[in-house]
C-alpha cells in the first residue's frame, strides 16, 4: 500500500480565487490522479498525472481551470482556479500502488464562498 | 462505454442483520477489474476489494464477502452481522481496461446501522 498526505485537508475560499492542492507519496509512484467528490456524489477522474509529461485530462476538465504539476515520483499539486460555488467539492489524490491497486489520499475539503 | 450502477441509495438496518450491498456493471473489455471502497464520515476512501475479470470465485473477509458474476454483470457485497462501525458510502468501480488505472465509480450506497 501507499500513504498519502494531502495539504490543505479544507478550506475556505471566496468566488474568483484560485487554490493548490498539494499531494505527497511516501513511495514513488509512476501514476498519480485527481479526483472531484461534489457534495452527496460519487468520485469523477479529473486527471491523470504522469512525472515528466502534461498531465491527461478527462472529458469535462480543462487544464486552463485544474492546472497539474508532477515535479517528481512523489508529489504533484492540483489548482482550482477563478473558483466559483460550483467547485465546492472534496478533491482526493489517488496513486496506483502494485499493479492493480489504487490508493487515496484523505481528500481536501473545498468551499467556495 | 463503462457503467456502474448501485441502485440502492441508502439502506438503513439494525445492528447485527446482514446485509447485501447491490452493484451491477457495463464494459466491453474483456479484462477489467472491480473494486469496493468505503468511505465513512471522516470522508477518507478505504480500499476494501480487487477482483479481476477471471476469477470469479467468491471471496470472504472476516464478515465481509463479495459475490462475482459475470453471467449477470453482478458484483455484490455482502455484510454479515453488521456493526454500527460499518456505516459509511459504499463504492463500486470499475476499471477501464486492463490496466486498472482509470476507474470508475458508481453512486455510491449510503449504509446505516442502528445500534
Amino acid at each position: 500500500s501507499a500513504v498519502i498526505s494531502q495539504k490543505p485537508s479544507r478550506d475556505i475560499c471566496q468566488r474568483g480565487t484560485s487554490l493548490t492542492i498539494q499531494c505527497q507519496v511516501d513511495s514513488q509512484v509512476t501514476m498519480m490522479f485527481w479526483y472531484r467528490q461534489q457534495p452527496g456524489q460519487s468520485l469523477t477522474l479529473i486527471a491523470t498525472a504522469n512525472q515528466g509529461s502534461e498531465a491527461t485530462y478527462e472529458s469535462g476538465f480543462v487544464i486552463d481551470k485544474f492546472p497539474i504539476s508532477r515535479p517528481n515520483l512523489t508529489f504533484s499539486t492540483l489548482t482550482v482556479s477563478n473558483m466559483s460555488p460550483e467547485d465546492s467539492s472534496i478533491y482526493l489524490c489517488s496513486v496506483q500502488a502494485g499493479t492493480y491497486e489504487q490508493y487515496f489520499g484523505p481528500g481536501t475539503r473545498l468551499t467556495v464562498t | 462505454a463503462q457503467k456502474v450502477t448501485q441502485a440502492q441509495t441508502e439502506i438503513s438496518v439494525v445492528e447485527k442483520e446482514d446485509v447485501t450491498l447491490d452493484c451491477v456493471y457495463e464494459t466491453r473489455d474483456t479484462t477489467y477489474y472491480l473494486f469496493w471502497y468505503k468511505q465513512p464520515p471522516s470522508g477518507e476512501l478505504v480500499f476494501l476489494i480487487r477482483r479481476n475479470s477471471f476469477d470469479e470465485q467468491n471471496e470472504i473477509s472476516g464478515r465481509y464477502s463479495w459475490n462475482f458474476q459475470k453471467s449477470t454483470s453482478s458484483f455484490n457485497f455482502t455484510i454479515t452481522a453488521s456493526q454500527v462501525v460499518d456505516s459509511a458510502v459504499y463504492f463500486c468501480a470499475l476499471s477501464k481496461g486492463s490496466s486498472a488505472s482509470k476507474i470508475i465509480f458508481g453512486s455510491g450506497t449510503r449504509l446505516s446501522i442502528r445500534p
